[in-house]
């Protein structure tokens, strides 16, 4: 069966090191696209991409990056872990016609 | 603009008695409008959406939601709670269906 996958699922982190969560999906999905869940803020978009080599900025983008190397695998790194950085981070997929979005089960990254 | 607002963060309904989440979108084209679950320390998954066609849509555990384009509304309701629908609930939009836009969410305390 296709599916979403993160790792890790917990992270503990010094502040200022580099961060990599990753996020593989074998639903052969062009969209990819990486939230932070934060009390009080529901989802918030942080970096998608529609394909290969496609990336953009969402709304709370500064102080991640992201690269899409191929279809299946779209790694969010936090370039100096920051304590304000502290959250869980959900991964998802789409094909773009309306069949909605498909999660990861969420990395939980605390940064001390 | 897409937008979604989410009224109650926190619901709280006794077992058996009717479940109501509200959900207000906004968006400028005929929009697609979605209802995600999420249970504890577990991703997001689908609850039911609405495309096109039929207003009235039925979802997964006994849920549905209605579209009403006059009131900008996709009201989730189920009859009768169940001890097992206690869950954070996010109501979504998008226009094109590549990106989605989330509410807040809204959690579904269930009371024995």
């Amino acid at each position: 069966d296709a599916e979403i996958t993160q790792s890790p699922r917990h992270k503990i982190t010094e502040t200022g090191r580099q961060v990599t969560l990753a996020c593989h999906q074998t639903w052969n999905h062009n969209n990819m696209f990486w939230y932070r869940q934060d009390l009080g803020h529901g989802l918030r978009l942080i970096h998608y991409s529609y394909g290969v080599q496609d990336t953009n900025k969402g709304e709370v983008s500064d102080g991640y990056s992201v690269s899409r190397s191929n279809t299946e695998d779209l790694p969010l790194t936090l370039e100096s872990a920051a304590s304000s950085q502290t959250s869980v981070y959900f991964c998802a997929s789409s094909d773009g016609r309306w069949h909605g979005y498909t999660f990861g089960s969420g990395t939980r990254l605390t940064v001390v | 603009a897409q937008s979604v607002t989410q009224l109650g963060s926190h619901v709280s309904v006794s077992e058996g008695a009717l479940v109501l989440l509200r959900c207000n979108y906004s968006s400028s084209v005929p929009p697609y409008l979605f209802w995600y679950v999420q249970y504890p320390n577990q991703g997001l998954q689908l609850l039911l959406k609405y495309t096109t066609g039929a207003t009235l849509v039925k979802g997964i555990n006994g849920f549905e939601a209605e579209f009403k384009k006059s009131e900008t509304s996709f009201h989730l309701t189920k009859p009768s709670a169940h001890m097992s629908d206690a869950a954070e609930y996010f109501c979504a939009v998008s226009e094109t269906g590549n990106q989605f836009y989330f509410g807040t969410g809204t959690s579904l305390t269930v009371i024995p």
